[in-house]
């Protein structure tokens, strides 16, 4: 069952502009995880963001997590036409420790040029 | 090769026959997960092998899925008599992570798009 909550569903923007996805979660985490996907095929990982940890940078992509909401965001800035995919954020949950991640339905990007 | 493999990238067929889905992990992970991802969803878990031994399949939904790693390296997931709610994209992970790590980043094939008509 899926366990992460995207929001928003879909999101539309223009070259430039930030973009901020957020995902929330039930459960207690080791880690989270943001994917991107491209055209319903393979999933690209992006960022891992630990339970004891509040904020990580990469590039262009800012994570935060918030484990007393169960919450995470990404935030894409200064978008390009090429971040257009779909993104999904992937929780380890401690129960499940190692093995499974527990993905959400994902955000639809979309950059305007 | 570089990443994971899956073949076929499609597979389009009947009901009630047999498939067959191949994923080569990278190699010297010992971690390797099965997904499956339909059409405005997120993926969902099917199986995890730590090595040759399946560590967790409680995603498997009925007993017509079943996945095999025998030398720990591939892995074949295999669908008896084939049913139109099967198709969806099968994907394919691998982590060198084994189960207890904090960090279990998985890369992910490119996936088999299964069809049933």
């Amino acid at each position: 069952s899926q366990q992460g909550e995207e929001d928003p569903q879909a999101l539309s923007i223009q070259e430039g502009e930030n973009a901020t996805m957020n995902c929330s979660y039930k459960t207690s985490i080791n880690n989270l995880q943001w994917y991107r996907q491209n055209s319903g095929r393979g999933l690209v990982h992006l960022i891992l963001i630990r339970s004891n940890e509040r904020e990580k940078h990469s590039g262009r992509l800012r994570v935060t997590l918030d484990t007393s909401k169960k919450s995470s965001s990404l935030l894409i800035t200064a978008s390009r036409a090429a971040d257009t995919a779909s993104y999904f954020c992937a929780t380890d949950r401690e129960e499940t420790s190692g093995s499974r991640l527990t993905f959400g339905e994902g955000t639809q990007l979309t950059v305007n040029p | 090769g570089a990443g994971v493999s899956q073949t076929p990238s499609n597979k389009v067929t009947e009901k009630g026959k047999y498939v067959e889905l191949r994923c080569d992990p990278i190699s010297g992970h010992t971690a390797l997960y099965w997904y499956r991802q339909s059409l405005g969803q997120g993926p969902e878990f099917l199986i995890y092998f730590q090595g040759t031994g399946a560590a967790d399949d409680s995603g498997l939904p009925n007993d017509r899925f079943f996945a095999v790693r025998p030398e720990g390296s591939v892995s074949t997931l295999k669908i008896q008599r084939t049913e139109r709610g099967d198709s969806a994209v099968y994907l394919c992970a691998s982590s060198y992570a084994s189960s207890g790590r904090v960090d279990n980043e998985q890369f992910f094939g490119p996936g088999t798009r299964l069809t049933v008509l």
